[in-house]
């Protein structure tokens, strides 16, 4: 069974541009979730989607969007890039049945670079 | 403060030792505990799933979470070189809004030859 998958694994951007990252999750996961990994800072939740709908977001800011699609992978756009926004960018998907043994599974991630 | 503190390490070990690693949360909504393991470039990998309080074991890896002290902990017994990575602790509520998980900052963890 193919696991999470996630592109481009690299992207380099300047800033001002903006960033498109993709994910597709595990056969039969309807739930995304995109999380942040900068130097230092651990992981820190951006956005869970789950049939199509943005169901939470955490602290950030609203340059950071998103949108799930019918076959439910999932896109994270980030405009107006900052060097901050330079991190690894993990995607995750789950049954999206929240309250039993749900669990999320990782994608190998998108290095992106801001210069 | 943050929701999850962990000791961000590193810490080096001998092949063969016992590993302890620990974090302590601050959100008594927490109910569901996980460690995952994250080699260097690499997406994190699930390791252990824990519910409420109690012990887990899978082979050389044991689970603990004590709800009343707030405080959960991955053991490693016999550890081997291929274990050292990140290791990260993740944590979620039972809401159905709140499936995010909220993880520790991640212990380095070396084991020598």
């Amino acid at each position: 069974e193919a696991g999470v998958t996630q592109s481009p694994t690299h992207l380099i951007k300047t800033r001002g541009q903006q960033a498109t990252l993709r994910c597709s999750p595990i056969s039969g996961h309807t739930s995304v979730y995109w999380y942040q990994q900068a130097l230092g800072l651990g992981l820190q939740f951006l956005l869970w989607y789950d049939e199509g709908e943005e169901r939470n977001r955490g602290n950030f800011p609203p340059r950071f969007s998103g949108r799930q699609f019918p076959n439910y992978s999932s896109e994270l756009n980030v405009n107006a890039l900052e060097l901050e926004d330079s991190a690894l960018y993990l995607c995750a998907s789950s049954t999206g049945r929240s309250g039993s043994k749900e669990t999320q599974y990782f994608g190998p991630g998108t290095r992106l670079l801001v210069l | 403060q943050k929701e999850v503190e962990q000791d961000p390490g590193p810490l080096s070990v001998p092949e063969g030792a016992i590993v302890s690693l620990n974090c302590t949360y601050s959100n008594s909504a927490f109910q569901y505990f996980m460690w995952y393991r994250q080699y260097s470039r690499k997406g994190p990998e699930l390791l252990m799933y824990t519910y409420s309080s109690g012990n887990k074991e899978d082979g050389r890896f044991t689970a603990q979470v004590d709800k009343s002290s707030k405080y959960i902990s991955l053991f490693i017994r016999d550890s081997q070189p291929s274990d050292s990575a990140t290791y990260l602790c993740a944590m979620r509520a039972n809401t159905g809004t709140a499936s995010k998980l909220t993880f520790g900052t991640g212990t380095r963890l070396q084991v020598t030859l």
